[in-house]
């Protein structure tokens, strides 16, 4: 067990909608990544969050936004979905500058 | 910006063999590279890092990996396979100095055979 907490474990949804994928970090880490699994594109980094402050981007879609609350739990919002969004989502936290630490993922499914 | 190649998508080993997984990298600055394991259906486990410190690397589980400048590599190995070594491993490197994000290798898949 890691410690980063990812919820919910599974979605299912359809073409065009909206969901919201939650992670808790570790205790005491400030920064928050998401990254995104596929067959096609592997392992993707989209954004990254420290102490509420975006750090960095990757390639994050426009239709995806990100945010990190007071409390540093993270949120990435999904909007017009499409099938090519399925993937497995992964949120990961670090200490500043230490090893980054995944969650189990919450794996989306578009239909 | 930072990549790694992993070389092989499959490895497959008998159980008690040698595991040897392989992976270069590309860096325009000094590395942080780092070893994750992936199981079916879970998250990535942090096998080991380098960080510039010992170019020798222990992990858990009994891998290590050797940061070799020279040859910009950084392969993991583990002396004797067991079953529960089955798993994706994937290679990741991060430019360190406020640029943390990973970059991920494509992944190799271990099959440890009996």
């Amino acid at each position: 067990d890691s410690g980063v907490t990812q919820t919910p474990k599974h979605l299912i949804t359809a073409t065009g909608q909206r969901v919201t994928l939650r992670c808790s970090p570790r205790s005491g880490d400030l920064s928050v990544y998401w990254y995104q699994q596929s067959l096609d594109q592997g392992l993707q980094f989209l954004i990254q969050y420290y102490n509420g402050e975006e750090r960095a981007k990757g390639n994050i879609l426009e239709r995806f936004s990100a945010q990190q609350f007071p409390d540093l739990h993270s949120e990435l919002n999904l909007s017009s979905l499409e099938l090519g969004d399925s993937a497995l989502y992964f949120c990961a936290s670090s200490e500043q500058g230490g090893p980054q630490y995944f969650g189990p993922g919450t794996r989306l499914l578009v239909l | 910006a930072q990549s790694v190649t992993q070389l092989g998508s499959h490895v497959s080993v008998s159980e008690g063999a040698l595991v040897l997984l392989r992976c270069n990298y590309s860096s325009s600055v000094p590395p942080y590279l780092f070893w994750y394991v992936q199981y079916p259906n879970q998250g990535l486990q942090l096998l080991l890092k380098y960080t510039s410190a010992a170019t020798l690397v222990k992990g858990i589980n009994g891998f290590e990996a050797e940061f070799k400048k020279s040859e910009t590599s950084f392969h993991l190995t583990k002396p004797s396979a067991h079953m529960s070594d089955a798993a994706e491993y994937f290679c990741a490197v991060s430019g360190g100095s406020n640029d943390y994000k990973l970059s991920f290798g494509a992944g190799t898949t271990v099959t440890v055979r009996a």
